[in-house]
């Protein structure tokens, strides 16, 4: 098992691009999660899926958008990146969308955007 | 909505000597809590979690945390530091209404002297 897999690991944007941050899961997960890090503020969540069709905001969402594909892959896409959104982003995955399940994280995407 | 305070973003400790990180949470619902360690350029791992019973919690790597109702801490504590716990740590909490949203603390970052 692969577990949460991301693409790509890196990416440096210009201000303006687009770009779409792919997640996969193989652990037949229902919920499927957003977050970006920045450095003293912890993980903040940026969107979420509870199950295959639905997506919802989390603390965070300006700027970006999700599709949840199916219930392997949960993309997260910023239509006119920004410096603000210089960041790390994780995607993660959870059995289900009940609060004490355990999350999965991936091994990250570090954006920079010039 | 919850919050988690991590008091000191870097601890230093000699190998050997005992390890505590604080947490501190608010929530205006019985918590589940989270400790979760991210080893450099890797994504985050789950350390232990406290959701019902026994406040007493045991994780991996022989970290333990206690839930302490009256003080809204879940302190993070290892008897003994390897060189292998330099890593960040991170406290977080998720409530039953509010699905699996994770809220993070801003993290602790260890770093173990020989």
């Amino acid at each position: 098992n692969a577990g949460v897999t991301q693409t790509p690991k890196f990416q440096v944007l210009k201000t303006g691009q687009s770009m779409t941050l792919q997640c996969a899961q193989d652990m037949n997960h229902n919920s499927m999660y957003w977050y970006r890090q920045d450095p003293g503020m912890g993980l903040r969540l940026i969107y979420y899926s509870a199950s295959e069709g639905t997506t919802d905001k989390g603390e965070v969402p300006n700027g970006y958008n999700v599709s949840r594909l199916n219930k392997r892959e949960f993309s997260l896409r910023l239509e006119s990146a920004a410096p603000s959104q210089t960041s790390v982003y994780f995607c993660a995955s959870s059995e289900s969308d009940r609060g004490n399940n355990e999350q999965f994280f991936g091994p990250g995407t570090r954006l920079t955007v010039l | 909505a919850q919050s988690v305070t991590q008091l000191g973003s870097h601890v230093s400790v000699s190998e050997g000597a005992l390890v505590l990180l604080r947490c501190n949470y608010s929530s205006s619902v019985p918590p589940y809590l989270f400790w979760y360690v991210q080893y450099p350029n890797q994504g985050l791992q789950l350390l232990l979690k406290y959701t019902t019973g026994a406040t007493l919690v045991k994780g991996i790597n022989g970290f333990e945390a206690e839930f302490k109702k009256s003080e809204t801490s879940f302190h993070l504590t290892k008897p003994s530091a390897h060189m292998s716990d330099a890593a960040e740590y991170f406290c977080a909490v998720s409530v039953i209404a509010a699905g699996n949203k994770l809220t993070f603390g801003g993290g602790t970052r260890v770093l173990v002297k020989p």
